[in-house]
């Protein structure tokens, strides 16, 4: 069965610092992977999808088949990225999101 | 464009009481999607429709209904409400299904079942 998991439900760090967010999923074909943001009273909204192969707000994310991850990646954590991240994953050739637990992040002042 | 709606955004039900979630869009998206939210959980997909008139279950169905007569709305149906339906309920909708297109997200509602 697909499953996307994020082992982390809380990370903290602190300004200026490096970042990153850990997914890991299962899946035995080539997926479509994605991650998503959740800021304070706002809406949950995509943040990147790896066929894209963009940065979006400094955070980039690479796909490592072997290791089955796409890890969320900062090199300088800003106070405005303190949000809940998820990664999502979609199985070729469905319409259906499969969304993992959630991290939240700190970034402390 | 208001993009995805949800009402209401909190409701407090009594068990075995019923209600209707509503979910609205207005970018012309065929697809859309329900999800429900449990404290400290992922988003587990309800129910998902890839147009009007076509509508199909997620991971997690049961005690609840969908409809979809037009491409703007799809309502979602809890028929007799069990402490188990507290969670926060999420309306999607894409251009496009599957990989590669962005879901839209609703606001949410916040469903408590006492």
């Amino acid at each position: 069965a697909q499953r996307v998991t994020q082992p982390e439900k809380l990370l903290s760090v602190f300004k200026g610092a490096p970042v990153e967010l850990k997914c890991n999923y299962s899946y035995s074909g080539s997926p479509e992977l994605f991650w998503y943001v959740q800021y304070s009273r706002q809406r949950l909204q995509l943040l990147l999808r790896h066929i894209s192969r963009e940065s979006i707000k400094g955070f980039t994310a690479d796909l490592n088949k072997g290791e089955t991850s796409f890890h969320l990646k900062k090199p300088f954590a800003q106070e405005e990225d303190s949000a809940m991240y998820y990664c999502a994953l979609v199985a070729s050739g469905t319409y259906k999101y499969i969304f993992g637990t959630g991290t939240r992040l700190k970034v402390l002042a | 464009n208001a993009g995805v709606t949800q009402t209401p955004k909190f409701r407090i039900l009594k068990i075995g009481q019923s209600m209707t979630l509503q979910c609205a869009q207005d970018m012309n998206h065929n697809y859309m999607y329900w999800y429900r939210q449990d404290p400290g959980m992922g988003l587990k997909l309800i129910y998902y429709s890839v147009g009007a008139g076509i509508t199909d279950k997620g991971e997690v169905p049961n005690g609840y209904n969908v409809s979809r007569s037009t491409t703007e709305d799809f309502p979602l149906r809890l028929e007799l409400a069990a402490p188990s339906q507290t969670s926060v309920y999420f309306c999607a909708s894409s251009q496009v299904g599957g990989g590669g297109y962005e879901q839209y997200f609703g606001p949410g509602t916040r469903l408590t079942v006492t």
